[in-house]
């Protein structure tokens, strides 16, 4: 059953246009994550967020920017995309932050295709 | 910081024969261990947690911890065609995740 929920599915764009992804949970948890998955299927970490607060930002490039409403939402801008973009974009949560001792469930991940 | 190597990339079973998959970490900073599977289009499912060394049972999958040998593995006991995924590795320690980059596990009827 489905409680991390991500739109688009899919998305096309092309090199230095500005996408955003949206994700919402209704786990009531109160820590949601980004990752980006290549096509080599290796999955990184790229933002943690505990009650709106960002709480871990790996090296990724500035035109990457979470955007938190609220702690059942966690969006993902990218401003000016380029070809090395493309990838799977997975949103998660879990209960707690707890030093990674929560379960994260994850969502079905959004597909981006730059040309 | 925290390395994890899946073996084998790629696992072909019949229907009804175990199936392991194995994890290394590189040190004994991570606090648990999880499996995670993930069919093709579709996030991840989350399938056995472990944090003690020893085996942790969750209907048809098993997991093994041993620190010692910085080492964890999956068994999937009588494993269908629709266990037909990529299965994920992921070490946790206080503030990061670290996923290995899965085995694709093949399962002929």
């Amino acid at each position: 059953e489905t409680a991390v929920f991500q739109t688009p599915n899919y998305h096309v764009t092309q090199v230095g246009n500005e996408v955003s992804f949206n994700c919402k949970q209704t786990l009531g948890h109160d820590t949601m994550y980004w990752y980006k998955q290549d096509s080599k299927k290796l999955l990184k970490i790229m933002f943690s967020y505990n009650n709106k607060q960002l709480i871990v930002n790996e090296t990724v490039p500035r035109r990457f920017s979470p955007q938190s409403s609220d702690k059942a939402h966690l969006n993902l801008r990218i401003k000016s995309v380029e070809p090395e973009d493309s990838a799977v974009y997975l949103c998660a949560s879990s209960l707690d932050w707890g030093g990674g001792q929560d379960t994260q469930y994850f969502g079905p991940g959004t597909r981006l295709l730059v040309l | 910081q925290q390395k994890v190597q899946q073996s084998p990339e790629s696992l072909t079973v019949s229907e009804g024969a175990m199936a392991s998959l194995n994890c290394t970490f590189s040190d004994g900073t991570s606090n648990n261990f999880r499996w995670y599977r993930q069919h093709s289009a579709k996030g991840l499912e989350v399938l056995v947690s472990i944090f003690s060394d020893g085996e942790k049972e969750e209907g048809r999958f098993t997991a093994h911890l041993n620190r010692a040998n910085l080492h964890v593995s999956l068994h999937i006991r009588e494993p269908q065609p629709s266990d037909s995924a990529v299965y994920l590795c992921a070490a946790t320690n206080a503030y990061k995740v670290i996923f290995g980059k899965g085995t694709h596990l093949h399962v002929l009827p």
